[in-house]
């Protein structure tokens, strides 16, 4: 079964560094996405990604933020200069475009860990 | 934007019993409702979804049920097992490639 895949799964990094998640979205799919979920907590909305421009974004998603589909398979979310509370798990999404078919598959996700 | 509300925060079942999560939502455009559930250490799998123009779907131990008028939506689980243990949520969407918009959670505990 296809399935989107990010890498790494676990990324420590220091404060104020910069990091690149990375995810490759499943192959026919058309819409991205980035999710990241504080620990113990739900899973929020940061950013979707269509036709190679942002379609949407949260009030999460500031200035620190960016999204890149650097070729045709992969799909990555940049943090400019992280922050203790930038510290997550991340998740990426991707969902194809049928006229009935809303479902997003989520890849496992990169745990960050800002110190 | 879309509130979604879920309860219970966490239950626990004996193994063999049903499992019961409720959640609503604010947003009457809201016409898709997913159900996911997650596993420690991974992201939220899609297990069921329902489509506003459904009162009822099932999948063999799993029913979700939609009361679009009173925005509510409700997952069951019967003859509960121990693997599924995990974390479950529900979601809406309003529009196709629309982003999910979470609930906060179920943590359901199945004990053998």
């Amino acid at each position: 079964e296809p399935e989107v895949t990010q890498t790494p799964s676990h990324q420590v990094t220091q404060m104020g560094q910069e990091v690149i998640l990375r995810c490759v979205p499943i192959s026919n799919h058309l819409y991205f996405y980035w999710y990241r979920q504080i620990l113990g907590q739900k899973v929020e909305f940061l950013v979707s990604f269509y036709n190679n421009e942002i379609s949407e974004k949260s009030e999460i998603f500031d200035d620190q933020f960016s999204v890149e589909r650097p070729d045709g398979s992969n799909f990555t979310l940049k943090i400019r200069s992280t922050k203790l509370e930038d510290s997550a798990m991340y998740f990426c999404a991707s969902s194809d475009v049928g006229t009935d078919n809303t479902e997003a598959f989520f890849g496992q996700g990169t745990r960050l860990t800002v110190v | 934007g879309e509130n979604v509300e879920q309860h219970p925060s966490t239950l626990s079942v004996q193994e063999g019993d049903s499992a019961v999560i409720k959640c609503t939502y604010s947003d009457s455009a809201s016409n898709y409702f997913p159900w996911y559930k997650q596993e420690l250490g991974k992201g939220p799998q899609l297990i069921i979804d329902i489509r506003s123009n459904v009162g009822e779907k099932k999948d063999q131990r799993i029913a979700v049920t939609l009361n679009k008028t009173a925005k509510h939506f409700s997952l069951h689980i019967t003859e509960t097992q121990p693997e599924d243990s995990a974390v479950y949520f529900c979601a809406a969407i309003k529009t196709s490639y629309d982003k999910v918009i979470f609930g906060p959670g179920t943590s359901l505990s199945v004990i053998p």
